[in-house]
């Protein structure tokens, strides 16, 4: 049974453009939360989609968006990308329980 | 708001040793506590989930416990390894399902042979 699976691994980007950042669940799970984690930080919560509609959202501008699959594979999206925005991006799975992390995509903005 | 902190924020400790890393959250108010590892660059390992109903929980080598009415919980590592070095984060979900995790920063362990 493969776990939560994130691509991609690694990005690089420049300020200001766009990044799109993809996430498939652990198989029978339903609802997909998205965290940034910074250097030496614990995780921040981002948002999470469930049907496919965003349940919950944290304290994030909404330069971060994101989408939830009818599959329940969901991406996350980050527009005018800053510098800040550089952070391991981590993605987990749940099925009303215990959320099951991926191995998180490393962004890195210059 | 519910807040979590790590003490200590880093940990060396000779191998074979028997350590503690704590864990405090500000609302006792949560569904349950969880403690996860990190290995660098990488993503998180669960380690133990308590329910709120819950006093601890074991695995192997590792003890979890949890205090509610303190605000509280512990991860106890029995006779340490150096495969054991890691960030060890703790997580708090709130209390209702399905919510977000509310992490600590963690606690940075090294353990040498």
């Amino acid at each position: 049974d493969a776990g939560v699976t994130q691509s991609p691994t690694h990005l690089i980007k420049t300020r200001g453009q766009q990044v799109t950042l993809r996430c498939s669940p652990k198989s029978g799970h339903d609802t997909v939360s998205w965290y940034q984690q910074a250097l030496g930080q614990g995780p921040q919560f981002i948002f999470q989609y469930y049907e496919e509609e965003e349940r919950q959202r944290g304290n994030f501008p909404d330069r971060f968006s994101g989408h939830q699959f009818p599959n329940y594979s969901s991406e996350l999206n980050v527009n005018a990308l800053l510098l800040g925005d550089s952070a391991l991006y981590l993605c987990a799975s749940s099925s009303g329980g215990t959320q099951y992390f991926g191995p998180g995509t490393r962004l890195l903005v210059l | 708001k519910q807040e979590v902190t790590q003490i200590p924020a880093a940990l060396s400790v000779p191998e074979g040793e028997n350590l503690v890393l704590n864990c405090s959250f500000t609302d006792s108010a949560i569904y349950n506590l969880q403690w996860f590892r990190q290995d660098p660059g990488k993503g998180l390992t669960s380690l133990l989930l308590i329910q709120s109903s819950q006093r601890e929980q074991t695995s192997g080598r590792l003890n979890a416990s949890l205090d509610k009415s303190s605000g509280r919980s512990t991860l106890y590592i029995a006779a340490s390894q150096p495969g054991d070095s890691a960030t060890y984060l703790c997580a708090v979900k709130t209390n209702q399902a399905g919510t977000a995790l509310i992490f600590g920063k963690g606690t940075t362990l090294s353990v040498s042979s």
